[in-house]
Order: structure tokens, then sequence, then C-alpha cells
């Protein structure tokens, strides 16, 4: 199996207040992790890729400092969202990459169930 | 042009009736497609790959059209269960997605 849990699910906090989510793979070792956000009626748009030991690799308009991910070990990344506003306001969803020698060549995503973050 | 463009719905249609999804692609260099389905706040599931041969799994079959850049998926004797957004997937290289923007689906009773 290919399990990935995301804690927590759901998230109210003040504005200014920082928040992290983790994203575990449960049953496999992922060297890649990735992190997305989901706004309402909107696509899933990927935020960073992060790979276990090394710096994420932010996708462009999406601030790193803001933004923070470290991925300490092959089956855990977080993502730490500082100084929260209501912008910030969003689905999260991580997954976890595996990889996959079948007709698909390449990295399989599994992704973790989400984190409904609400910035009051 | 966005990446992957799909239309958007609402389709809505009474159980048993099929039902057609499409997808164009812009990036020519995209090597692996995909069909997502994902629930009303929940995170996408995996429903199938799609392979140029085309593919079917039970009542869902997927085609792909590598020249017009074009993915379909094909859904037969649909079910309430099938209610959903339907994700279009697209993948260059060995590991970045780009999703569509999705095609929410109600099957009616």
């Amino acid at each position: 199996g290919a399990v990935v849990s995301q804690h927590p699910s759901r998230v109210i906090c003040k504005s200014g207040t920082s928040v992290k989510i983790e994203c575990r793979s449960l049953d496999f070792q992922a060297t890649t992790m990735f992190w997305y956000r989901q706004f309402p009626k909107k696509s899933l748009m990927l935020m960073a890729t992060s790979n276990e030991g090394s710096k994420a690799t932010y996708e462009q308009g999406v601030e790193k400092d803001k933004f923070l991910i470290n991925h300490a070990s092959l089956t855990l990344s977080t993502l730490t969202v500082t100084s929260a506003h209501p912008e910030d306001s969003s689905f999260y969803i991580c997954s976890a990459g595996k990889w996959t020698s079948g007709r698909s060549y390449g990295v399989e995503q599994f992704f973790g169930p989400g984190t409904r973050l609400t910035v009051l | 042009r966005k990446e992957v463009e799909q239309d958007p719905g609402p389709f809505n249609v009474p159980e048993g009736a099929t039902v057609a999804f499409n997808c164009t692609y812009s990036n020519s260099a995209s090597q692996s497609f995909f069909w997502y389905r994902q629930d009303c706040r929940k995170e996408p599931k995996l429903l199938m790959s799609v392979y140029s041969s085309g593919n079917e799994d039970g009542r869902f079959t997927a085609q792909l059209n590598r020249a017009s850049q074009y993915i379909s998926l094909l859904i037969r004797d649909s079910k309430l269960s099938d209610s959903a957004t339907y994700l279009c997937v697209v993948r260059a290289g060995s590991y970045q997605l780009t999703f569509g923007k999705g095609t929410k689906l109600s099957v009616i009773p």
C-alpha cells in the first residue's frame, strides 16, 4: 500500500500566527514530497517540491520565507505557514512520491487527506 | 493558454447515462497522463492512467491522442457514487504533475 497522512485535518487560527502542517508517508519511504494548495473552485496548484535532506524547490510566486518546508526524514515533511493572513486560507494537500516502473514510469504521487486552513 | 484545460461543467446526468469528459494540454513534452477523482473537500485520488492505446477499467474508458494533445474519459452506466469532480492530470518529466481545474459531475437519481 501507499498511505499518506496529514495533520491536522483542519485548523482555524488568528491572523499573524504560524501554523505547522505535517505530512507523513506511513508505509513507504518518500525521497520527494510535494505541497499543493487549492482555493475554492480552482485547480490544485503546486507550491513546492521537497527532497529529503535538501532545500525545497518553490514554484514561481510562492514565497519561501512565508511557507517554510522541512523534509527531515524519508517519511516526514512539514509545511509552516508563517504569519498567516486571511488570504492564506485554503486547502493544503501534500503528496509523497514513490517510483513506479510500470507503464507510467516515473514518480507516482500519493496524496494526503489535506488540511483546511482558515485564518480569521 | 492554460496548461491543462477542461470543461468545468457541471454535468448533471441521470443514473445509467453515459458521460464523456474532454481535456487538452499545452505541453507537448508531457509524457504521462491521468484521470483523478476528487470528492468535495477531499484529496484527489487516482482513477486511472491514460495510455496511447486507450485503456478501460470497468465502466471507465480513457483515450489519449498525442497528436491533438487531447485526453478523454468516458463513464458508462453512471452511478450515484460517480458524482465527483474529475481532474485531468499530465506529467512532463518524471514527477511534476499539472492539474486541470476539473469537471464536476452530478449523477441524479
